[in-house]
């Protein structure tokens, strides 16, 4: 079944650590993002790519990173969090088009001592 | 600049009554406009989506939403709520970051017994 994955699901860490927030699609999609949301607020679109070797930030500036080795993999990385970064991480894909719905994974609940 | 906007953070209904979930929209050339519903700590579901033809457009769970030009809104409907449509709900456009989506802020949804 065609899905998107993000693992880990809740991430309780302390300051200065570093962390990747895996993402994964099966659905071949190109276009892959992630976003961050405080718990029932609006999203903010931190990161996109349009396919393999391309990386983009997002409308809302962030000291994370990411990568795009793979068309189905998108890893987030933060090289030393902070309790700033506590929030909800949202990976999503579509295909490429501008009518395209994105779908979305489970998302990653980070917490940052 | 384009942009969806959710006049309402909050929207309270009766189970069995019809409810209404606004969204306005200002957006250049063809206005493709989604909606989404977020259940707690999970990912956005789509739940439908307007490219062009009928303005009436009919999604998952009973959902339908209509799209007016001339009033630039694209409302999410509903004729009969349920305790379970409870959610958080996000009206999209165009306009994000790799060709991708602008979000609104997000509406609350209650739905009373």
């Amino acid at each position: 079944e065609a899905d998107i994955y993000q693992t880990p699901r809740y991430l309780v860490i302390g300051t200065g650590k570093k962390i990747t927030l895996e993402c994964s699609q099966t659905m071949g999609h190109d276009k892959m993002y992630w976003y961050q949301q405080d718990p029932g607020m609006e999203l903010h679109l931190i990161h996109y790519s349009y396919g393999v070797n391309s990386t983009e930030k997002g409308d809302l500036s962030s000291e994370s990173t990411v990568s795009r080795i793979r068309t189905e993999h998108f890893p987030l990385t933060l090289e030393s969090a902070r309790p700033s970064h506590t929030s909800q991480y949202l990976c999503a894909s579509s295909e490429i088009g501008l009518s395209n719905e994105q779908f979305f994974g489970p998302g990653t609940r980070l917490t940052v001592l | 600049a384009q942009s969806v906007a959710q006049p309402e953070d909050q929207v309270n209904v009766a189970e069995g009554n019809p409810l209404t979930v606004k969204c306005t929209y200002s957006v250049s050339g063809n206005p493709y406009l989604f909606w989404y519903v977020q259940y707690p700590n999970r990912g956005l579901q789509f739940l439908l989506k307007y490219i062009t033809g009928d303005n009436l457009v009919k999604g998952s769970y009973g959902f339908e939403a209509e799209f007016n030009k001339s009033q630039t809104s694209f409302h999410l409907k509903k004729p009969s709520a349920l305790v379970s449509d409870s959610a958080l709900y996000f009206c999209a456009g165009p306009g994000g970051g790799a060709d991708g989506l602008t979000f609104g802020k997000g509406t609350h949804l209650i739905i009373q017994p």
